[in-house]
């Protein structure tokens, strides 16, 4: 079964615009990461939050955790039509593997 | 550096019949895992390796077999195809280095079972 489930499953948005999505997990885990996927591609790597850390920055994309609702959320500002994708968050729950949520599909409109 | 490499990028396959994905890294990691993709559920994990000579099966492993000779190969092979197995293949390969974890993946290959 799936550790982890991203909401909204699909989010269409202008460019400039601010682009939230949310994570919910089930069990208690050590991190949580996002990774991108462009359309026909492989998975590439965002950014980890750790269990003991609240919230992380790169670039424009903001991360926070809240291990206590078991929830993540990833905002990414000021939305470019290349930010166009869909967006996975894994958890690591201890085990050798991460476990994917089913994704959100983010459309950026130009 | 060419990261993780997966071949073939699409195949299409009938029913009963057998293939091998290939999946190569040059990154020295130890870990190395096989996931397919279908729409609306994210990735599952097929098999994975931590390190040469050890595999073990993650979520759905029926139908698959891995090897691991060599700490660069990971292939996936398919014993008899069924449509069942129609989906999208990504290997990945995991790198760990104190705070820092996170996992590579090839391009992907498009399977179809007709």
């Amino acid at each position: 079964s799936q550790q982890g489930e991203e909401d909204p499953q699909a989010l269409s948005i202008q460019e400039g615009e601010n682009a939230t999505m949310n994570c919910s997990y089930k069990t208690s885990i050590n991190n949580l990461q996002w990774y991108r996927q462009n359309s026909g591609r492989g998975l590439v790597h965002l950014i980890l939050i750790r269990s003991n850390e609240r919230e992380k920055h790169s670039g424009r994309l903001r991360v926070t955790l809240d291990t206590s609702k078991k929830s993540s959320s990833l905002l990414i500002t000021a939305s470019r039509a290349a930010d166009t994708a869909s967006y996975f968050c894994a958890t690591d729950a201890g085990g050798q593997n991460f476990v994917f949520g089913p994704g959100t599909r983010l459309s950026v409109l130009p | 550096n060419a990261g993780v490499t997966q071949t073939p990028k699409f195949q299409v396959l009938k029913t009963g019949q057998s293939m091998t994905l290939q999946c190569a890294q040059d990154m020295n990691h130890e870990y190395m895992s096989w996931y397919r993709q279908d729409p609306g559920m994210g990735l599952r994990l097929i098999h994975y390796s931590v390190g040469a000579g050890i595999t073990d099966q993650g979520e759905v492993p029926n139908g698959y077999n891995v090897s691991r000779s060599t700490t660069e190969d990971f292939p996936l092979r398919l014993l008899s195809a069924a449509p069942s197995q129609t989906s999208v293949y990504f290997c990945a390969s995991r790198f760990s280095w104190g705070k820092s974890e996170k996992l590579f993946f090839g391009s992907g290959t498009q399977l179809s079972v007709l």
